[in-house]
């Protein structure tokens, strides 16, 4: 267990709809990032919180947003869904975002399949 | 370019032999940070073993160990005595602007697939 959790563990929605992944980060843990998990893109980085500010942008869609909240856990908001957009979504956080050996621990994922 | 390359087909080991993952990459920035994870069929990804830019020496944890060539900007993961719970999909992951706070994103490679046979 990474200490990092995710809700929901699936999602299935149809297209045209909007749904809201939450992450929580591992205790003492200021950085979030999310990232996609698509079998046609791989893994890919989408966004990074560090203390409830946007730190970085990936490869994330106009239709995608994401907060962090003042207790650190993370939000990311899909809209207008379409089926290119299933894929299992991953938060994981960090304690910081320098230092040599920060490793990101990912949650378990969020499954999204879109009908 | 591709900054992760894992171009592997499918791996095959036998139970108790090693194995050899590999995975180049390609950067510029002389401080970067190199992972691999691991992602059962459970789903969940797997912090293995970490090697820096500046590290001396070869990262070893318990079984798994890294073989870091910063000349050939390789950085091969090394499972010994594979086990059938070491079936799973290895992803090589690259972390740039390691000492400066800026973007620390993971670039992933695709991944390579390890089945284990009995």
């Amino acid at each position: 267990d990474s200490g990092v959790t995710q809700t929901p563990k699936h999602l299935i929605t149809a297209t045209g709809q909007r749904v809201t992944l939450r992450c929580s980060p591992r205790s003492g843990d200021l950085s979030v990032y999310w990232y996609q998990q698509s079998l046609d893109q791989g893994l890919q980085f989408l966004i990074q919180y560090y203390n409830g500010e946007e730190r970085a942008k990936g490869n994330i869609l106009e239709r995608f947003s994401a907060q962090q909240f003042p207790d650190l856990h993370s939000e990311l908001n899909l809209s207008s869904l379409e089926l290119g957009d299933s894929a299992l979504y991953f938060c994981a956080s960090s304690v910081d975002t320098s230092g040599p050996s920060y490793e990101q621990y990912f949650g378990p994922g969020t499954r999204l399949t879109v009908t | 370019a591709q900054k992760i390359t894992q171009t592997q087909p499918g791996m095959f080991v036998q139970e108790k032999e090693a194995v050899t993952l590999d995975c180049t990459y390609d950067t510029s920035d002389p401080s970067y940070g190199l992972f691999w994870y691991k992602q059962p069929s459970s789903g969940e990804m797997i912090f293995l073993i970490y090697q820096g830019s500046y590290d001396q020496q070869n990262a070893t944890e318990g079984r798994y160990s890294l073989n870091f060539q910063k000349a050939r900007k390789s950085a091969n993961l090394v499972i010994s005595a594979s086990q059938l719970g070491d079936s799973a999909m290895y992803f090589c992951a690259m972390r740039e602007n390691l000492y400066t706070g800026a973007n620390s994103k993971l670039t992933f490679g695709k991944g390579i697939t390890l089945s284990v046979r009995p």
